[in-house]
């Protein structure tokens, strides 16, 4: 099955830029989408189609795509963005997340 | 707004069964696809099924084919999962999600999200 490839932690200090990579073969051909997930609480959607931030989102989450990797960027960390983070694509068999990438916020 | 809440989870034996509900309100339920995605305790997301508007198209992941059956009733604004031949390793919290853009039939994203329901297949 396809596989969505990404870090299992990052760690940044409040105020610093954090990238989360996802790496998959079929991500220039399909959109990605991230999603945050905070302990005991659901997903919440913060970028799709690869770069495209849903209303309510914070300007400070952004989302680029290169070749077979997308990054998630979070720009001037808070420390409320320590969360759990997945990105999401598909290929013609099925929807597939990535392992999830934890953000630690020092 | 949009809400979708989740019931039906429980404890059941393995080869058991159970039936999840996901009730769909503040938004026109018959318009779009839906999905449902389970995540195992302290494990990652794992995209399950989803369904066209119509209910005419279904997909399912291959760890739940052929065992899980997902269904709607546009009238009643719900969506089901039925879930058979239940083993551990479906032991997970199950979210039902709704498909984001209308305009897309596939490689959809996840827009709202109920706040799921907990299934644990053990003996």
């Amino acid at each position: 099955s396809y596989e969505l490839t990404q870090p299992p932690s990052v760690s940044v200090s409040p105020g610093q830029t954090a990238r989360i990579t996802c790496s998959g073969d079929a991500l220039p051909k399909q959109y990605a989408y991230w999603y945050q997930q905070k302990p005991g609480q659901a997903p919440v959607l913060v970028i799709y189609k690869d770069s495209e931030r849903p209303s309510g989102i914070p300007e400070r989450f952004s989302g680029s795509s290169s070749g077979t990797t997308v990054t998630l960027t979070i720009s001037g960390v808070q420390a409320e963005d320590e969360a759990d983070y997945y990105c999401q694509s598909a290929d013609s068999s099925g929807t597939y997340f990535g392992g999830g990438t934890k953000l630690t916020v020092l | 707004q949009v809400q979708l809440v989740e019931s039906g989870g429980g404890l059941v034996k393995p080869g058991g069964s159970l039936r999840l509900s996901c009730a769909a309100s503040g938004f026109t339920f018959s318009d779009y696809y839906m999905s449902w995605i389970r995540q195992a305790p302290g494990k990652g997301l794992e995209w399950v099924s989803y369904i066209s508007s119509s209910g005419s198209t279904i997909y399912y992941a291959d760890s739940v084919k052929g065992r899980f059956t997902i269904s709607r009733d546009n009238a009643k604004n719900s969506l089901y999962l039925q879930m058979n031949s239940l083993r551990a390793e479906d032991t997970a919290v199950y979210y039902c999600a709704r498909d984001g853009d209308t305009a897309m039939v596939w490689g959809n994203y996840f827009d709202y999200w109920g706040q799921g329901t907990l299934v644990t297949v053990s003996s």
